[in-house]
């Protein structure tokens, strides 16, 4: 069962810009993790959210949660080519034995 | 220091036939664990490893055996590979089992049943 669901499915920006994607969960977690997959690679950790937090940042990523609305958010700012990857994000809770459990992914290109 | 690696990289089978992916990790992690990708899906965990030992099943197990054979590699069998088996599969470690532990990945493997 997926727990996350990022949204959008696609999204296709101007290099320069920022890049926003989200991710709703359904029950409530411990934290939250955003992956980022480059094609044909294996999935890189980017950043980690706990349920406590409201934000963290790291380098051009800025990750927002908000737990009354299960949701959580990763900008990118200033996107770079190398930035196009498709984006993940799991979240692990106590009732879930501390499995990560995945989303669909955001798939995000970058246009020069 | 390689991190992750998976073998083979690719591989076609015929449906009925056998095989075994390797997975081994160079970081002393405790944790491995072994997921399958399917287009427009998250990663679906098949088997776990909490600790050397220990195996577990995850959401989708039914055709699958694991073996951790030590602390650095745990593997993946199909014994009877089927169509719906067609998948990239990923091995992945983390340092500990708990809350907040980050996985890190290996390169895939890409099997194509026919």
């Amino acid at each position: 069962s997926q727990q996350g669901e990022e949204d959008p499915q696609a999204l296709s920006i101007q290099e320069g810009e920022n890049a926003t994607m989200n991710c709703s969960y359904k029950t409530s977690i411990n934290n939250l993790q955003w992956y980022r997959q480059n094609s044909g690679r294996g999935l890189v950790h980017l950043i980690l959210i706990r349920s406590n937090e409201r934000e963290k940042h790291s380098g051009r990523l800025r990750v927002t949660l908000d737990t009354s609305k299960k949701s959580s958010s990763l900008l990118i700012t200033a996107s770079r080519a190398a930035d196009t990857a498709s984006y993940f994000c799991a979240t692990s809770n106590e009732g879930s034995n501390y499995q990560l459990i995945w989303g669909a992914g955001t798939k995000l290109i970058i246009k020069p | 220091n390689a991190g992750v690696t998976q073998t083979p990289k690719f591989q076609v089978l015929k449906t009925g036939q056998s095989m075994t992916l390797q997975c081994a990790q160079d970081m002393n992690h405790n944790s491995m664990y072994w997921y399958r990708q399917d287009p427009g899906m998250g990663l679906r965990l098949i088997y776990y490893s909490a600790s050397e030992g220990t195996t577990d099943k995850g959401e989708v197990p039914n055709g699958y055996n694991v073996s951790r054979l030590n602390k650095r590699e745990f593997s993946l069998r199909l014994e009877s590979a089927a169509p719906s088996q067609t998948s990239v599969y990923f091995c992945a470690s983390s340092a500990g089992w708990g809350i907040g532990e980050t996985q890190y990945f290996g390169p895939g493997t890409r099997l194509l049943v026919l």
